[in-house]
């Protein structure tokens, strides 16, 4: 089966400039999570959709970071405006249950 | 919010060597405990899990992990490394709240 798929793999911005990831789960999935992870650290969840319906964004910074999940499926997260201290790796994970999450590749993502 | 605790975060070995990663996490309930493992230049996949039942459980490619209650801990080991272990190693506690929480990883590398 195809995996999590996310787009941009990189993107190299300046401060101040809007920037926006694109992520499709694997087909089936109800469960779609935003993650980012700094340099040396582990992931850290940025918000969690049960289909259309965002059931956890506590850890969102919501100044400046949105989500959406259109039909339930694909999702975007977008920054705006970045900051340089936004530079991370941007992971989409999907899963069927809360038991086992299928991460996609990663957006890097550099503000300078 | 649980804290995950990964020691050693640089490990570099020999092929035929015995791994060993710590693991402690700080939530004194029920626990749903992982091992993901991240091969350069590939994404985040899960290598094992813990949920109830045997305490040792086995994964992929030869590893397993034992979950001792009474010291909060969930390690990774290998008996014996290959060069293609060469990976990030991240161990997870899924929260109450059905949030995954990492360490902040072991970066292996294994010499040939």
């Amino acid at each position: 089966e195809a995996g999590v798929v996310q787009s941009p793999r990189y993107k190299i911005i300046e401060k101040k400039q809007p920037v926006a990831f694109w992520c499709n789960p694997i087909s089936g999935h109800n469960t779609l999570y935003w993650y980012r992870q700094n340099l040396g650290q582990g992931p850290e969840l940025l918000i969690r959709y049960e289909n259309e319906e965002a059931v956890d964004d506590s850890q969102l910074p919501k100044d400046r970071f949105s989500a959406e999940r259109l039909k339930g499926v694909d999702s975007t997260l977008k920054i705006q405006p970045a900051e340089l201290g936004d530079s991370a790796v941007y992971l989409c994970a999907s899963s069927p249950s809360v038991y086992e999450q299928y991460f996609g590749p990663g957006t890097r993502l550099t503000v300078t | 919010a649980q804290s995950v605790s990964q020691h050693n975060h640089h490990v570099i070995l020999s092929e035929a060597a015995s791994l060993e990663l710590g693991c402690n996490y700080s939530y004194g309930g029920t626990v749903n405990l992982f091992w993901y493992v991240q091969y350069p230049g590939q994404h985040l996949q899960l290598l094992l899990k813990y949920f109830s039942g045997d305490p040792l459980v086995k994964g992929i490619k030869g590893f397993e992990a034992e979950f001792i209650k009474s010291k909060f801990s969930f390690n990774l080991r290998k008996p014996s490394v290959q060069w293609s272990d060469t990976a990030e190693y991240f161990c997870a506690v899924l929260e109450g709240n059905n949030r995954l929480a990492f360490g902040k990883g072991n970066q292996v590398v294994v010499i040939p």
